[in-house]
């Protein structure tokens, strides 16, 4: 258990459709990243945030946003989806200095 | 950020010591080396990592030659559960972390 939870683990949702995905850093980490990784692709990073502030974005989609709220869990919004937003969705903590930690990923699922 | 090259796939079997080299010839001053490891429908786990010489932990070793414009992961003696995709990035700390393609590594009984 790395300590970052992610929710919900499974999502189907129709195309068109707007969805939350939900991140819980490890106890008194400040930095998430945010990516995804489609089926059998690499993980392409698309957001950090560093104590409730952007620190930097990657190859992120107009459609995505996310922001990191003052307890430091953070959320990852994706709207008007498409088929090709089907992927696993991780977040990933770390504290100054140390190695960052995944979550389990939330598999979403776009019909 | 510097760009890494590492092996495509890589074959092995059961017991033996398993190398995986990349390369990073633009690594700067600040930069770490860091290796990770990632089984199918997981989330990347932390390995190693290493600024210079040698670093060793109850999982690997990492040797990173003076000139540090490369680096090896070392995982000794391999097992069928040492079957995964391994990363190796480079950059400073607390900075954004960029995976590349990784090495797939395939351990045969």
């Amino acid at each position: 258990d790395s300590g970052v939870t992610q929710t919900p683990k499974h999502l189907i949702t129709a195309t068109g459709q707007r969805v939350t995905l939900r991140c819980s850093p490890r106890s008194g980490d400040l930095s998430v990243y945010w990516y995804q990784q489609s089926l059998d692709q690499g993980l392409q990073f698309l957001i950090q945030y560093y104590n409730g502030e952007e620190r930097a974005k990657g190859n992120i989609l107009e459609r995505f946003s996310a922001q990191q709220f003052p307890d430091l869990h953070s959320e990852l919004n994706l709207s008007s989806l498409e088929l090709g937003d089907s992927a696993l969705y991780f977040c990933a903590s770390a504290g100054h200095g140390t190695e960052a930690f995944f979550g389990q990923g939330t598999r979403l699922t776009v019909v | 950020l510097a760009k890494t090259t590492q092996p495509i796939s890589m074959d092995s079997y059961e017991g033996q010591e398993v190398n995986i080299t990349c390369s990073h010839n633009n690594i700067a001053t600040n930069d770490y080396i860091t290796w990770y490891q990632q089984f199918p429908s997981q989330g990347p786990r932390f390995i190693i990592q290493g600024y210079k010489t040698k670093v060793t932990n109850e999982v690997a070793s990492l040797f990173i030659p003076a000139d540090r414009k490369s680096s090896t992961l070392s995982l000794p003696r391999v097992s069928l559960s040492d079957t995964a995709v391994y990363y190796c990035l480079v950059g400073e700390r607390d900075d954004k972390i960029i995976f590349g393609k990784g090495t797939r590594l395939h351990i045969l009984p």
